[in-house]
């Protein structure tokens, strides 16, 4: 299957706090997803990326389409405490409804 | 509107046991998907179906791991014999069509133990 490799694969950062996060791949992908899931939860998508280039926002939570294709990145301003969990990214090989390939996470702690 | 549905939220099993799970999508999503999800990793998929019909179960392990979707609704997915290494979080998933546009809802999903 395909590999995609997130970074970091943790972070510990303090309240208030900007976060960056990436997602690689070898492939060329379509469209590019943003999930988060809580301890217990299933994944909840945050962010949907459609374009090469595209820069999207919702909310504190920005996520850019690679222009390469190959690569895509989150970021999270000013962090609040329910902010903490994973986030995978998640890539699609076109739109024809092949399958998503979810990346290993970056696991988030919020420090009050 | 109620999100998707699985149970039973958690199964501990034996292994050499069967066990089976249950998913409920959101009413009219004709697309529905299992994923697996092993501890530490994101989720794989298994299976998609789209209606009643199976379209994509290159990755289900098919000597062991079956699955259904009666009447294009509820699915079941089941394992038998289950083995140490099927200890995940089976989640369950659906949307409208297959593009992202319809948006992908994903279950709390059944977490199996195996002994």
């Amino acid at each position: 299957g395909q590999q995609l490799n997130q970074s970091p694969q943790s972070m510990f950062i303090q309240e208030g706090e900007d976060v960056s996060m990436n997602c690689t791949s070898s492939s060329i992908f379509n469209t590019w997803l943003w999930y988060k899931q809580d301890p217990g939860e299933g994944p909840v998508l945050l962010i949907a990326l459609y374009k090469a280039g595209e820069l999207t926002s919702n909310g504190r939570l920005t996520a850019q389409f690679g222009t390469t294709r190959k690569d895509s990145f989150l970021n999270i301003s000013a962090s609040i405490p329910s902010d903490v969990g994973i986030y995978f990214c998640a890539g699609q090989l076109s739109n024809t409804g092949n399958q998503f390939y979810f990346g290993t996470g970056t696991s988030l702690t919020v420090i009050p | 509107e109620a999100g998707v549905v699985q149970s039973p939220r958690y199964k501990i099993i034996e292994k050499k046991q069967p066990v089976a799970f249950w998913c409920n999508p959101i009413s009219g999503h004709n697309t529905l998907y299992w994923y697996r999800q092993n501890l530490g990793q994101g989720p794989e998929l298994l299976i998609r179906y789209e209606n009643e019909e199976a379209v994509d179960d290159s990755q289900l392990p098919k000597d062991r791991f079956s699955a259904e979707r009666l009447k294009g609704v509820d699915s079941t997915l089941k394992i038998q014999p289950a083995e140490l290494g099927d200890s995940a979080v089976y989640l369950c998933a659906s949307s409208m069509g297959v593009s992202l546009s319809y948006g992908y809802t994903f279950g709390s999903g059944t977490r199996l133990t195996v002994v």
